[in-house]
């Protein structure tokens, strides 16, 4: 079965820097595009980032463009998203989501808390 | 970048209600790339519809989709308890994707 586990969160510094790794397993993980997407403490949903499978093609929202880097490991089944520059509302729940060009994002992690504050 | 509004805001139903949920694009939605998401307190979102109407794998079928261009909707036909919870709507044809704000279903 499909499963997505994220990891990698926590407590970090305002300008300062967290690497989220995504492990995935059930699926030909190098088929697939992936996204992450984010969630502010009682808030709706933000889409953040998503790459294609070979890596090639790369989205960010606005509000994350240049701090934010999405990359993957298709050897490893996994994927990452390196934050620098982190800012108080960067604070949410990061989710992985396998993303399919006609049917959205269907399969999701449960997500991992980065929360930014000093 | 698409702006997607979902209303209403929040929606007073008692079970065995038909709910009926809207999702108004900024501009029209490429292909009718347009999914809605469930989500429960504490869980990841759950997809159960995507290209406006199509149901994702499992989902009963009193939750359906339609619509097109930039307006849809989703319709749950007979409210049963566990269909208490936050919906969200995206499109997902136009980058960067986008959300809609929610629309929380709750019991009346």
């Amino acid at each position: 079965q499909v499963q997505l586990v994220e990891s990698g969160g926590g407590l970090v510094k305002p300008g300062g820097s967290l690497r989220l790794s995504c492990a995935a397993s059930g699926f030909t993980f190098s088929d697939y595009y992936m996204s992450w997407i984010r969630q502010a403490p009682g808030k709706g949903l933000e889409w953040v980032s998503y790459i294609s499978s070979s890596g090639s093609t790369i989205y960010y929202a606005d509000s994350v463009k240049g701090r934010f880097t999405i990359s993957r490991d298709n050897a490893k089944n996994s994927l990452y998203l390196q934050m620098n520059s982190l800012r108080a509302e960067d604070t949410a729940v990061y989710y992985c989501a396998r993303r399919i060009a006609v049917a959205g994002s269907d399969y999701w992690g449960q997500g991992t808390l980065v929360t930014v504050s000093s | 970048e698409i702006v997607l509004t979902q209303s209403p805001g929040t929606l007073s139903l008692s079970p065995g209600e038909r709910a009926t949920l809207s999702c108004r694009a900024s501009q029209s939605v490429s292909s009718s790339y347009l999914a809605w998401y469930q989500q429960k307190p504490g869980q990841a979102p759950r997809l159960l519809i995507y290209g406006a109407s199509s149901r994702a794998t499992g989902i009963p079928d009193r939750f359906s989709g339609s619509g097109s261009g930039t307006d849809f909707t989703l319709t749950i036909s007979r409210l049963e308890p566990e269909d208490f919870a936050v919906y969200y709507c995206q499109q997902y044809g136009s980058s960067p994707d986008t959300f809609g704000q929610g629309t929380k279903v709750e019991i009346k």
